[in-house]
């Protein structure tokens, strides 16, 4: 099992330009996640989802859209970077049960930086 | 805002000794999970106690939980250099859908061969 994976790891942009992370795991999880990561700071939750098809905005989401077309993947996208999405990028999944939370996957991270 | 917050920021250590992070968090809470995460890697779940434990063990992870504080604390005890990591606490409010977790800034941990 490869786990929880994310491409690209690295990516410099330039203000106005807009690019996708893309997100896969293959534990058949239900529920994925985005989060930012800045220095010196915990994660935020970003935008995450409970299905295939189905989505919804975390704590930062401003900035952001989300698709979860097919259940292993959850890409997150910037439609105009802005510098102060500059941050490292964190996809996550879990399993789930109503009402029992679990334990969630992280994947590498990618670092992602808006000039 | 943050919901759990870490204490202390960074702690430094020989190894062999014992380490203790503590967190506070500020809402009623299903669970409180704690992770680590190595210097440019993504996080790795250590262990999870559920809002009706004070304690639980993992090999030389000790939890506990004390929900009429709003606190928890993690020792990892006999410590090696390897454990050097940021270790973050997480809260599950207990939604009904999502899962969703909130991070403290969590605590640096050096810990000195």
């Amino acid at each position: 099992n490869a786990g929880v994976t994310q491409t690209p790891k690295f990516r410099v942009l330039k203000t106005g330009q807009s690019m996708t992370l893309l997100c896969a795991q293959d534990m058949n999880h239900e529920y994925m996640y985005w989060y930012r990561q800045d220095p010196g700071m915990g994660l935020r939750l970003i935008h995450y989802s409970v299905g295939e098809g189905t989505t919804a905005k975390g704590e930062v989401p401003d900035g952001y859209n989300v698709s979860r077309l097919k259940k292993q993947n959850f890409l997150l996208g910037l439609e105009s970077a802005a510098p102060s999405q500059t941050s490292v990028y964190f996809c996550a999944s879990s399993y789930n049960r109503p009402l029992i939370s679990y334990e969630q996957y992280f994947g590498p991270g990618t670092r992602l930086t808006v000039t | 805002s943050q919901q759990g917050e870490e204490d202390p920021q960074a702690l430094s250590i020989q190894e062999g000794e014992n380490a203790t992070m503590n967190c506070s968090y500020k809402t009623s809470i299903n669970n409180l999970q704690w992770y680590r995460q190595n210097s440019g890697r993504g996080l790795v779940h250590l262990i999870l106690i559920r809002s009706n434990e004070r304690e639980k063990h993992s090999g030389r992870l000790r939890v506990t939980l004390d929900t009429s504080k709003k606190s928890s604390s993690l020792l990892i005890t006999a410590s090696r250099a390897a454990d050097t990591a940021s270790y973050f606490c997480a809260t599950d409010a207990g939604e009904t859908s999502g899962s969703r977790l909130t991070f403290g800034e969590g605590t640096q941990l050096t810990v000195n061969p």
